[in-house]
């Protein structure tokens, strides 16, 4: 089964510009759209990112999401302190009727 | 405006069957377009795909969850299910019902259900 590889943790200011990487060890993960999550303290995920740079409705574009080869970022840029939260990067492992298989999840503080 | 909601009992017995149930709203589950999925999260850790199902009946498991994984659903109840059989403490965790659109990710989920494991 595919694993995807986050950081543990990020931090960044208030106003800065936060980067969050995903990569996969599954040479299906370069062929296979990623997705975002964010999971406020206490609440259900929600979708962030579709289709690698896709934004739902209502998603504020200082998300953005990007994808090369067999890595993906989260970008969040004028960073706020309601962006303080988990992120989860998520991919199929195989076809889009495969397992879904998340990252390891990444903990950002914003200082 | 779509909404799942989770249910069943917040503690079940080691070896013991865990029955969930997520009743839907503000659409159909016979819609051909989505999927319905179950995802858990043990406290402070990531959250972990279990499975989903199919309008049809047709599901895919996690397979290191797939031996004691079964899920189903009654679109005239507007309702899936989960059952996890044999669970241990390992099994403890909040489990999220979530709505999967084709390529489109999981964009519609409850607000979690707490399950604890323990005699």
């Amino acid at each position: 089964q595919s694993v995807l590889n986050q950081p543990p943790s990020a931090s960044a200011t208030p106003g800065q510009r936060v980067t969050i990487s995903c990569s996969g060890i599954n040479s299906n993960f370069g062929d296979n759209f990623v997705y975002w999550y964010q999971q406020l303290p206490g609440t259900a995920p929600k979708l962030l990112i579709h289709r690698n740079n896709q934004r739902p409705s209502g998603v504020p574009d200082r998300f953005s999401g990007s994808k090369s080869g067999t890595s993906a970022s989260l970008a969040i840029s004028g960073l706020r302190s309601e962006d303080e939260a988990d992120y989860y990067c998520a991919t199929w492992d195989d076809s889009v009727s495969g397992p879904v298989i998340f990252g390891g999840g990444t903990k950002l503080t914003v200082l | 405006q779509v909404q799942l909601q989770e249910s069943g009992p917040g503690l079940v017995k080691p070896s013991q069957t865990l029955s969930l149930t997520c009743s839907v709203s503000g659409v159909s589950l016979n819609s051909g377009s989505y999927y319905w999925s179950w995802v858990r999260q043990p406290a402070g850790k990531a959250l972990e795909w279990i499975g989903r199902v199919y309008t049809s009946g047709t599901t895919n498991y996690n397979p290191s969850l797939k031996s004691r994984v079964t899920m189903s659903l009654d679109s005239s109840k507007k309702q899936f299910y989960l059952n996890l059989t044999s669970v241990t403490a390992a099994d403890t965790a909040v489990y999220y019902c979530a709505r999967e659109v084709f390529y489109f990710g999981l964009d519609v989920w409850g607000q979690g259900t707490t399950v604890s494991v323990s005699s």
